[in-house]
């Protein structure tokens, strides 16, 4: 159950886009399309940005995205702007019934 | 929605503690629910679930054999068995509604094992 594996960090600039991987394995991301993507700030608790490889959450922002290429998940910022800086963790289900998450990207907006 | 962690605390290696994770504004027998901790500095690790009536549970390599996740529907509360405790499991621990749609999160509670 290794974790799957992300940028430590990624930066850009208020209204670019920004791309975050999540590059698992054949026991994981690709065999399922259980891919969900969280967000979260500093002292508080992971919120849910994507579920289901691409499917949004009422209330979360169009700006957020996301899409699965084998056995590579992304997810795609757009427009950033300065309340997106923080912590985003992919997490999938896998073979062994368990799930596992990604070490973590650590987003600074410049 | 509501989840509410209770348990946490200083604990010494080798010992036990009992999570408790309280639900409300919701139908616990609904939902598989989860735990998920996360050490200081650190990322998030999926650590347990368990299925709607507490039949199927699963567990992370790293914990399997020492902790034990459980519920009871009727007490809207989950629980997680942690025993011989390391200094590695020094983290905040969640309680999760859901991994996907229907996902919530509690507020943590902190375990800290040390001597």
């Amino acid at each position: 159950q290794s974790a799957l594996t992300q940028p430590a960090s990624v930066s850009g600039s208020p209204g670019q886009s920004i791309t975050i991987s999540c590059t698992g394995t054949s026991s994981d991301i690709g065999t399922y399309n259980f891919v969900s993507w969280f967000q979260q700030h500093p002292g508080k608790a992971p919120k849910l940005l994507v579920y289901d490889v691409n499917y949004r959450p009422s209330g979360v922002s169009n700006r957020f995205s996301g899409s699965k290429s084998g056995n590579m998940a992304s997810l795609t910022i757009s427009g950033l702007q300065a309340e997106d800086e923080a912590d985003y963790y992919c997490n999938s289900f896998t073979t062994a019934n368990t799930h596992v998450f990604g070490g973590g990207t650590r987003l600074t907006v410049l | 929605v509501q989840l509410v962690e209770t348990g946490g605390g200083l604990v010494q290696p080798g010992g036990s503690l009992r999570l408790s994770c309280v639900a409300s504004g919701f139908t616990l027998s609904d939902y598989w629910m989860h735990w998920v901790r996360q050490a200081p500095g650190q990322g998030l690790v999926w650590v347990s679930r368990i299925n709607e009536d507490g039949i199927v549970s699963n567990y992370a390599d790293s914990v399997k054999g020492r902790f034990t996740i459980s519920r009871d529907n009727a007490k809207n509360t989950v629980y997680l068995q942690i025993n011989s405790l390391r200094a590695g499991d020094t983290a905040m621990y969640y309680c999760v509604r859901d991994l996907r749609d229907y996902n919530y999160w509690g507020q943590g509670t902190l375990v800290t094992v040390s001597s």
